[in-house]
């Protein structure tokens, strides 16, 4: 079966610290990835996306993520982390062709001030 | 441009009845998708959209259904509610064939008693 993992539920980090969002897929062929982020009572926000090319993607807020295909892998990152980024994070995956989307279970970000 | 919206926004029903839930993408956006989110299971995907045809499915029983009408508004119907059906419905639309990127709306949090 396809699957997203997010192996983390909660991730706390102290801000002006990096911070990592771990996301890794078992999927057949080559997938689109994605972040997005919800606020509290509030719909899924897009962050980012890799469809092909660069494996560094940069997205909104000053949050970029690594597209490993050796690892299927495909990590949030953030070089200094801010109070406000304090939110769920999920991953996705989606495939050439179609609108289907998977997404992982979620992670919970903490920043701490 | 306005956002995705979602009616209506709560909604508490019992067990064996029916509901509908509506969504209105943004202004252009043709593919409309929906989702379940729970906190056991995260968000899963239901169907989506593109010019009032299905065009994707999940997996859900039939007595999730849904339809889109030729401005692109979304309904969303579930019939005979079981507890289990409790969850934050979120929508979300598409602003052009092959972004991938979603806009989702704030969501309707059904409860079942």
């Amino acid at each position: 079966a396809q699957s997203v993992a997010q192996p983390e539920d909660q991730v706390k980090v102290a801000e002006g610290n990096p911070l990592t969002v771990k996301c890794t897929y078992s999927v057949s062929g080559n997938p689109y990835l994605f972040w997005y982020v919800q606020y509290p009572n509030r719909g899924l926000q897009f962050l980012l996306k890799y469809i092909t090319g660069d494996n560094l993607v940069k997205g909104s807020y000053g949050f970029e993520a690594e597209f490993n295909k050796s690892q299927t892998s495909f990590h949030l990152k953030k070089p200094s982390a801010l109070v406000s980024d304090s939110a769920l994070y999920f991953c996705a995956v989606s495939f050439p062709g179609t609108y289907k989307y998977i997404f992982g279970t979620g992670t919970r970000l903490k920043v701490l001030a | 441009k306005a956002g995705v919206t979602q009616t209506p926004r709560y909604l508490i029903k019992t067990r064996g009845q029916q509901v509908t839930l509506s969504c209105s993408p943004i202004s252009g956006h043709r593919s409309v998708s929906w989702y379940q989110q729970t906190p056991g299971q995260g968000l899963q995907f239901l169907f989506e959209y593109f010019s009032e045809t299905q065009r994707n499915k999940g997996n859900f029983p039939g007595r999730f259904s849904g339809r889109q009408f030729s401005n692109s508004r979304s309904e969303m119907n579930v019939s005979t509610l079981e507890l289990g059906d409790s969850a934050l419905y979120l929508c979300a639309s598409m602003a052009r064939e092959g972004s991938y990127e979603q806009y989702f709306g704030p969501g309707t949090r059904l409860t079942v008693t």
